[in-house]
């Protein structure tokens, strides 16, 4: 089966500066989605971005973007110039074939002022 | 257009009680899924269905029973509540089940069960 984690259970940045936050997967499979997710206070999931396994070329989103390392099984999510609305859990997902996500523990991020 | 709306926010059960977790999406989306958030916990997927009529199981489905008469609506059933259910429930939908469709979320369900 496949797993999804993330080692970082919270992470904190300045207002306007960059951080990274990371995720590994295990899969057999070679064609496959990974996803960010962004989770505020108010509980409901937003999709930050994906990335699809065949394309070589990192996803980017405005100020959030992706280092997907295949070989690795390795899927950082950057988000650059921080802002005070980005605070929230953010997990990691993994998708093969169909929308039947995987998702990893999630990680809080704090945004200080 | 409202999205994916849940019913109720927020439910208090005890143990051996039944009930139903609403869900229903306005976009015409064909693919729903329920998933369970467990504290400390990512997501985890209970049922999913493709289409009105058609369902299937997720990662943990045991004591949970769906069913798909319309395109609209995919509720969830609590056969016989037991505090190991106390969870966030959430409800989401997309366009198809390829992963390429954007799946939405709806707000979430509270349950507690004592």
């Amino acid at each position: 089966a496949q797993t999804v984690t993330q080692s970082q259970p919270e992470m904190s940045v300045q207002e306007a500066e960059t951080v990274t936050l990371s995720c590994t997967y295990d899969t057999s499979e070679s064609d496959y989605y990974l996803f960010w997710y962004k989770q505020p206070p108010s509980r409901q999931m937003i999709l930050v971005i994906r990335q699809e396994a065949y394309k070589q070329q990192n996803a980017t989103e405005n100020r959030f973007s992706v280092n997907f390392q295949k070989a690795a099984k390795s899927f950082s999510l950057k988000i650059s110039d921080s802002q005070l609305g980005d605070a929230a859990m953010y997990f990691c997902a993994y998708a093969q074939g169909a929308q039947k996500l995987v998702f990893g523990q999630g990680t809080r991020l704090t945004i200080n002022p | 257009n409202a999205g994916v709306t849940q019913t109720p926010k927020f439910q208090v059960l005890k143990t051996g009680q039944s009930m139903t977790l609403q869900c229903a999406q306005d976009m015409n989306h064909e693919y729903m899924s329920w998933y369970r958030q467990d504290p400390g916990m990512g997501l985890r997927l209970i049922h999913y269905s493709v289409g009105a009529g058609i369902t299937d199981q997720g990662e943990v489905p045991n004591g949970y029973n769906v069913s798909r008469s319309t395109t609209e609506d995919f509720p969830l059933r609590l056969l016989s509540a037991a505090p190991s259910q106390t969870s966030v429930y959430f409800c989401a939908s997309s366009y198809s089940y390829f992963p390429t469709d954007t799946q939405y979320f709806g707000p979430g369900t509270r349950l507690t069960v004592l």
